[in-house]
């Protein structure tokens, strides 16, 4: 089973707008992290927030995170057709930690130019 | 640095045999672990290796089994396949497990 939901499930955009999307999960957390998939293909690491940090800001991204309502949003600015991509968040549980992330369901974004 | 390989990248077998899926991780990076990706179940955890012991595991039968040489190198086995079995199979390698993974591109298993 999956740790979490992502909201929305699904995000159509045009270039230049915002898109902003929605993580939750259940259990207590060292970090939540942000990976994007390009169809089917390998995931790639965005952006990891840890459990002690409030918001976090790479280069278009900006996290937050609210460990007291167990979630997360992730705000894409000026987005690009390159963007076009699902998005998912990825929990590092507290316990029974070694190496495993759980991950909320995905988003998926399109973005027409 | 050269990111993380999976070979192959497509497999198709039938019911009832076995597969092996090699995953090289990052140099110098001693955590792989295993994700099975399904349309219905989506992401989830298979197991992690560390310098060769398997230090966590997910919630997948005994056919899935794995191991990690002692170039980091990890290979995957699932025995007796089933249909159930066809998902796209991605490990990952972590300096640090749990915290940054880098993903490989994955091996498509389509179990006929």
């Amino acid at each position: 089973s999956q740790q979490g939901e992502e909201d929305p499930q699904a995000l159509s955009i045009q270039e230049g707008e915002n898109a902003t999307m929605n993580c939750s999960y259940k259990t207590s957390i060292n970090n939540l992290q942000w990976y994007r998939q390009n169809s089917g293909r390998g995931l790639v690491h965005l952006i990891l927030i840890r459990s002690n940090e409030r918001e976090k800001h790479s280069g278009r991204l900006r996290v937050t995170l609210d460990t007291s309502k167990k979630s997360s949003s992730l705000l894409i600015t000026a987005s690009r057709a390159a963007d076009t991509a699902s998005y998912f968040c990825a929990t590092h549980p507290l316990t029974d930690s070694w190496g495993k992330l759980q991950f909320g369901a995905g988003t998926q974004v399109v973005v027409t130019p | 640095k050269a990111g993380v390989t999976q070979t192959p990248r497509y497999l198709i077998k039938t019911r009832g045999q076995q597969v092996t899926l090699s995953c090289s991780p990052i140099s110098g990076h001693r955590s792989v672990s295993w994700y099975q990706q399904t349309p219905g179940q989506g992401l989830q955890f298979l197991f992690e290796y560390f310098s060769e012991t398997q230090r966590n595991k997910g919630n997948f039968p005994g056919r899935f089994s794995g191991r990690q040489f002692s170039n980091s190198r990890s290979e995957m086995n699932v025995s007796t396949l089933e249909l159930g079995d066809s998902a796209l199979y991605l490990c990952a390698s972590s300096s640090l497990a749990g915290w940054e993974q880098f993903f490989g591109p994955g091996t498509r298993l389509t179990v006929l």
